[in-house]
């Protein structure tokens, strides 16, 4: 079944703005757009935003998400150390009546 | 709080089988669609299933369709994955993770995980 795509890293300076992307198509992102997680190595993942741009309680307004047709977005500003993680994007898609997941993208802060 | 412990991993040789659970707490286990998500070492997230809150739907992963079985038991809070047939590679940490009803969003609690390896 076919994923999302995701850059498999980004790089950007502390306190700079780094924004992450995800492709899809109409059935997925295109269609209710794009839920991002992030996870630290060898912890299990956690809820970012959901829907395009809605952020669970407790996520700092550093971490936004858009969307614009198929392909999602999320903007981590004022990047901080503790912001390198993996982020990973996902979608249910409705033709192949499954949620996928991106390959994630490894986000380094210098 | 809310804990999700998952249970039932360990070694097991190519073609056996394994069941995995899920036991939940601190919420209304009822309220909750759960999904499978399996993590290979070193590489991204695998959906794997999900079902409905009250078991009335079931949707799978191609790669494991008619192989593994999810269910659960509302009464005992707890969510199973009956893995059969089992390939080296379905070797990875497997997760549970919610999706509240009506809330229009899922993976929002996840549990720390169980690690399954399939090894001649």
């Amino acid at each position: 079944q076919a994923g999302l795509t995701q850059p498999p890293s980004v790089s950007m300076g502390l306190r700079q703005t780094a924004t992450l992307t995800c492709t899809g198509n109409i059935n997925n992102v295109g269609n209710k757009g794009a839920t991002w997680l992030q996870q630290y190595q060898g912890h299990p993942p956690k809820l970012l935003s959901y829907r395009d741009n809605n952020r669970p309680s407790g996520i700092s307004e550093r971490f936004s998400a858009s969307r614009s047709g198929n392909t999602a977005s999320l903007t981590i500003s004022e990047l901080q150390p503790e912001d390198e993680a993996d982020y990973y994007c996902s979608a249910w898609d409705s033709s192949l009546s499954a949620w996928v997941f991106g390959g994630g993208t490894k986000l380094t802060v210098l | 709080q809310v804990q999700l412990v998952e249970s039932g991993g360990g070694a097991v040789q190519p073609g056996r089988s394994l069941r995995l659970s899920c036991a939940a707490s601190g919420l209304t286990f009822s309220n909750y669609g759960m999904h499978w998500v399996r993590q290979v070492s070193g590489k991204g997230l695998e959906w794997l299933a999900v079902i409905w809150s009250d078991g009335s739907g079931i949707y799978y992963v191609d790669s494991v369709r008619g192989r593994f079985t999810i269910s659960r038991d509302n009464s005992k809070n707890m969510l199973y994955l009956q893995m059969n047939s089992l390939r080296a590679e379905d070797t990875a940490v497997y997760y549970c993770s919610t999706e509240r009803v009506g809330a229009g969003y899922a993976f929002d609690m996840w549990g720390q995980g169980t690690m399954v390896t399939v090894s001649s």
